[in-house]
This record gives C-alpha cells, structure tokens and sequence, in this order.
C-alpha cells in the first residue's frame, strides 16, 4: 500500500521559505509511471494545485504560484520536496503532496495522497 | 484556463436517498482527465472516479460517474452514512490541474 507523509514546520514568519517533505513508502519515486505534486487547501477553502516533479527532476508549476515554488526530488531517500518564499498570510494551509498517475488509458488523477500538514504564516 | 463550477453547493440527504452532483466546465474537457474526489473533515481527498467514469481501488459500486462535454455528474445511488462529506471535481488541462469548489453531501 502506497503512503505518502508530510514534514515541516509547522509555523512560518512572513517573508520566509516554506520548506515541506513528503516522504513515500510502498512505492518508488523513481518511477516513469507517476508524477508527484503538491496541494494546498486553505482552512475551509478548496483545494489549489501548487507543482509536481517527475522522477527525471522536471517541474511544472501553478503559474500563479511560479515565481515562489521550487519542487525537488531525492531519490535515495525516496522522497520530493516543496519550497514556497516569501511567504505571506495568504500562504496559510494544510499542505498535501499526492501521487500523480501519468501512464497508460485515463490518467492525471491523484491517486494518493499524504493526510496533509498545516502551515501557519504568522509572525 | 479551464473553470470548473460544482452545483448545488450543498445538498441535503436523507440515508438511502440518492445524490446526483454536477460538474460543469467552462470548455470542452477529455474524459480521460476528469476525477472525483471525497473529503471528510480533516481528512486528506479519497480518489473516487478517474477517467469520468472509471471507479477507482475499493470504492463501493453504488458511486458512478458520467457525462461528457462541459457536463459531468457523479450519482451515488444510495447514500450510507458513511459517504456524507465533501466532494470535489478535478481536470489536468494544458499541464495544470484544476478542482471545482466542492459540493457538500449532508444529512438532512
């Protein structure tokens, strides 16, 4: 069974870096089959994509969020990355990476997800 | 962009009733990029259906989806009380993805 865990800090000041890990267990994120991203969901808001890595090291970003994100991958620790500067109240969330099927028939669906981490933005 | 709007915004339920929730977007999607979520309170989304009509691992097969086009639906045919919660749409579009603002399920 896949499972994907948050960790970080749970409290940043303004203007800092934001920094997460998602840890995975159960599968490898050395795999050409999925990508792994990030969500971000605002106490009793929706969910926003944030970014995803693939395996290889490509990023895609949420070109709302572009100018502050950088998504990262280790493979030996069988783990990715999030960064997010600048940080501001806005930023407050609870953060999840989850699992992107990218193969074959129907595809781009987070397929796991990590039960998320809130970030709280205050000085 | 694509947007994504979810209606009703919240629908009220008795158990053994049946649940039809709309999806509708703001262009024309692939039916493969189309999913359902379900979320209970301070639990992370469960992936319903993928593919807009595809059930995903272990999920009871009175939830369904269809629809094609801007219009998608997910029905559950007969609510259990378990399945109150909050549910939303997704799409993977032009290397982005988008979710809907949520349908709430609660018990009348």
């Amino acid at each position: 069974q896949v499972q994907l865990q948050e960790s970080g800090p749970g409290l940043v000041k303004p203007s800092e870096t934001l920094s997460l890990t998602c840890t995975v267990s159960g599968g490898s994120v050395n795999s050409n089959t999925y990508y792994w991203s990030w969500i971000r969901q605002p106490p009793g808001k929706g969910l926003e994509w944030i970014g995803y890595i693939y395996y290889s090291g490509s990023t895609n970003y949420n070109p709302s969020l572009k100018s502050r994100v950088s998504i990262s991958v280790d493979t030996s620790k069988n783990q990715f990355s999030l960064k997010l500067n600048s940080v501001t109240a806005a930023d407050t969330a609870v953060y999840h990476c989850a699992r992107v099927y990218a193969g074959d028939g129907p595809k781009y669906h987070f397929d796991y997800w990590g039960q998320g981490t809130l970030v709280t933005v205050s000085s | 962009e694509i947007v994504l709007s979810q209606s009703p915004g919240t629908l009220s339920l008795s158990p053994g009733e049946r649940a039809t929730l709309s999806c509708r977007a703001s262009q024309s999607l692939n039916n493969n990029y189309l999913a359902w979520y379900q979320q209970k309170p301070g639990q992370a989304p469960r992936l319903l259906i993928y593919g807009a009509s595809r059930r995903a691992t272990g999920i009871p097969d009175r939830f369904s989806g269809g629809g094609s086009g801007t219009d998608f639906t997910l029905t559950i045919s007969r609510l259990e009380p378990d399945d109150f919660a909050l549910f939303y749409c997704q799409y993977y579009g032009v290397t982005r993805w988008t979710f809907g603002p949520g349908t709430k399920v609660e018990i009348k």
